[in-house]
């Protein structure tokens, strides 16, 4: 089975750095997903981890440690519009050659002024 | 083109009615998704379709029917859904099933009366 966590909740301030950790256990691993979804919108992808190390994207990072099955997201200098949802994925194979990719039930970040 | 539509973008529906759900991508991905998302929880797999031939079913009761009629059109295919189905409905696509990011759709907002 597929078990992904990460906290329900954060609030972070405006400028300041925030990281967003999430732990799998998961049957097989081929990969970990960031995506941000904003209320009411569909998710868009941020980054993709599948080996170990850091991976940076101008504000956003994101960490992978697949020995501990952990990793995160670390956002710089925040801004007001990155107050949202931040949905944590793991891609695992199937049977039949197939991948799956199954979600956190995500971390909902308040960028507060 | 790097865009996703889905239409229509909110449907209310009676539990005896057919209606249909409608995806599209122009990117030339050959793997294409539904996902099942209500509020405050996350996006839940249901079909995946790889090179138009269905890849994955998780178990998804027989009143949702996919059809894949080409590489570049999605359909979902509702009938005598029940008021627990309502959810928000997103298409995604990827290059494929292996180690590529998915895009995703803006979703249907679907309500069953």
């Amino acid at each position: 089975g597929q078990n992904i966590d990460q906290p329900t909740e954060m609030t972070a301030t405006e400028g300041a750095i925030v990281q967003i950790n999430c732990t799998y256990q998961t049957s097989g691993f081929n990969g970990l997903f960031w995506y941000q979804q904003h209320a009411g919108e569909a998710p868009t992808f941020l980054s993709y981890n599948v080996l170990d190390g850091l991976e940076e994207k101008g504000r956003f990072s994101s960490f992978l440690s697949r020995s501990k099955g952990y990793s995160y997201l670390l956002l710089k200098e925040l801004q007001m519009k990155d107050s949202a949802s931040y949905l944590c994925a793991v891609r695992a194979p199937l049977r039949g050659g197939y991948q799956k990719v199954t979600f956190g039930t995500g971390t909902k970040l308040q960028v507060i002024p | 083109d790097t865009e996703v539509t889905q239409t229509p973008k909110h449907l209310v529906m009676g539990m005896t009615n057919k209606k249909s759900l409608k995806c599209e991508q122009h990117m030339g991905h050959r793997a294409m998704y539904w996902y099942k998302q209500k509020a405050k929880k996350p996006p839940e797999l249901m079909f995946v379709y790889s090179y138009e031939k269905l890849s994955i079913n998780e178990s998804v009761p027989s009143r949702f029917s996919p059809e894949c009629p080409n590489s570049s059109l999605l359909n979902l295919h509702l009938h005598a859904l029940q008021p627990e189905d309502s959810a928000l409905y997103l298409c995604a696509s990827s290059q494929d099933t292996g180690h590529y990011e998915q895009y995703f759709g803006p979703g249907t907002r679907l309500t069953v009366t």
